[in-house]
């Protein structure tokens, strides 16, 4: 199947780190992404992962792969409050076209 | 620099009654265009996909149709809405031969069916 898992919703306080969780489907996917949607917005891309990577570090971003789990997360240090939005992890199948499957997505709040 | 425009921003519309939401890409050529939906509380649903002017892909058979009548233009349509048709609609576009083949979405369209 088709069907990429996250948990559905992650509350911190403002300053701890957060971390969101994933399950993908696809073993041979090459790319991995992860996506923020603000309230009544559209997706923003936030970074990806190849698929011969283990980690990954963007500034307060850190992207952990597991291949042999499928499990991909997204660690969110020094969490403010204007990370609270929602997160969608997608793979990219390894079909010819480039397609990609999204999660259900986790909604992060983050309180004062 | 690329950027995607979606309109109109909300739209009610009434069971039966028909549909056009429009979707325009600037700054590139040749992308790929896809249409999702976000029903409440759910993930994305690629609806259709397209790799040039008048190719369209379908995912999920439904109550809905697309087009491409221009190489960045995409529209979403039906002939007659139904109450499951509500949802948050995306319009994307990911660069065709990229090789990362990440997508970039719209402001997208809230659709109420009433």
């Amino acid at each position: 199947g088709e069907d990429v898992e996250q948990s559905l919703f992650l509350s911190v306080r403002e300053g701890d780190s957060s971390v969101i969780n994933c399950t993908y489907t696809d073993s041979s996917s090459t790319y991995l992404y992860w996506y923020k949607q603000e309230p009544g917005a559209g997706l923003q891309l936030l970074t990806y992962i190849f698929s011969n990577m283990d980690m990954k570090q963007d500034q307060r971003l850190t992207v952990l792969l597991n291949k042999k789990d499928k499990h991909l997360s997204l660690r969110i240090a020094d969490t403010q409050t204007g990370d609270s939005a929602i997160y969608f992890c997608a793979e990219r199948m390894n079909t010819g076209f480039q397609k990609l499957v999204f999660g259900t997505g986790t909604r992060l709040l983050v309180s004062p | 620099s690329q950027t995607i425009h979606q309109w109109p921003a909300t739209l009610v519309q009434p069971v039966g009654s028909p549909l056009s939401l429009e979707c325009t890409v600037e700054g590139t050529s040749n992308p790929n265009l896809y249409w999702y939906r976000q029903a409440a509380g759910r993930g994305l649903q690629l609806l259709f996909y397209s790799v040039g002017i008048g190719q369209i892909s379908s995912e999920v058979p439904q109550n809905l149709s697309a087009s491409r009548p221009q190489d960045r233009q995409f529209i979403l349509s039906s002939k007659k809405l139904l109450l499951s048709d509500s949802g948050f609609y995306l319009c994307a576009w990911s660069l065709r031969g990229g090789v990362v083949y990440e997508q970039y979405f719209g402001p997208g369209t809230r659709l109420t069916v009433t």
